[in-house]
């Protein structure tokens, strides 16, 4: 499984954008890449999923550069209610018995009014 | 409501008590997963079970003993457990596919052993 290393903790104030970057520097070729976000005492909730370049939803966007080796989550015009902890995740989704879905510590994000 | 019910929201228990952890989900997932979450810490992955079969034990005490009697249900049996064993167990579920799998979490089980 690849490693991910994601900032501790990030600080914002309301409508701002929020930019949280992952780096997966031994990212494998079928692995793609996934993030979650968690509020206290809750499982936690898919947001995003993306292989290369860029994908967006309504929640958020999730930006890959070409070698894949990290990924950046942005989060637009962010208000009180999006303080939480967030993950980035690297692997095979399409590997049953592979992926695993192992969380690491996450950045936690407090917006501010 | 993310089609993963866990019982009960929330157990306390004596070290000697027996005591079980339910997870159902109804999404047609293949894959499930046990977690534990002490507090103000990441997520520790304890069990993955793909097609009723346990693929993953990351290391866990035998005094959890996870049971997977169909792909819609997942158990967690606790006996002998200690004060360190509070915490927040969460149940997920998620479907491998080609694209767009994401996984569904339950609202946990808030566990204190007294």
């Amino acid at each position: 499984l690849a490693k991910t290393t994601q900032p501790v903790s990030m600080d914002s104030y309301e409508g701002q954008e929020v930019n949280i970057t992952c780096s997966h520097n031994n990212i494998a070729t079928n692995d793609y890449i996934t993030w979650y976000q968690q509020f206290p005492s809750q499982g936690p909730r898919f947001i995003i999923q993306g292989y290369k370049t860029k994908v967006t939803n309504e929640v958020a966007s999730l930006f890959i550069p070409a070698d894949r080796k990290s990924s950046t989550l942005s989060l637009p015009r962010v208000s009180l209610s999006d303080t939480a902890v967030y993950y980035c995740l690297v692997g095979d989704i399409r590997a049953s018995n592979d992926y695993k879905l192992s969380f690491g510590a996450g950045t936690t994000v407090t917006v501010r009014a | 409501e993310t089609g993963v019910t866990q019982t009960p929201r929330h157990l306390v228990m004596g070290m000697t008590n027996k005591k079980s952890l339910k997870c159902e989900q109804h999404l047609g997932h293949n894959a499930m997963y046990w977690y534990k979450q002490s507090a103000k810490k990441p997520l520790e992955l304890m069990f993955v079970y793909n097609f009723k079969e346990q693929t993953e034990n990351n290391s866990v005490p035998s005094r959890f003993s996870p049971e997977c009697p169909n792909s819609s249900h997942l158990f967690l049996h606790l006996h002998t457990l200690q004060p360190e064993d509070s915490a927040l167990y969460l149940c997920a579920s998620s479907q491998p596919r080609d694209f767009g799998t994401e996984a569904f979490f339950g609202q946990g089980t808030r566990l204190t052993v007294v």
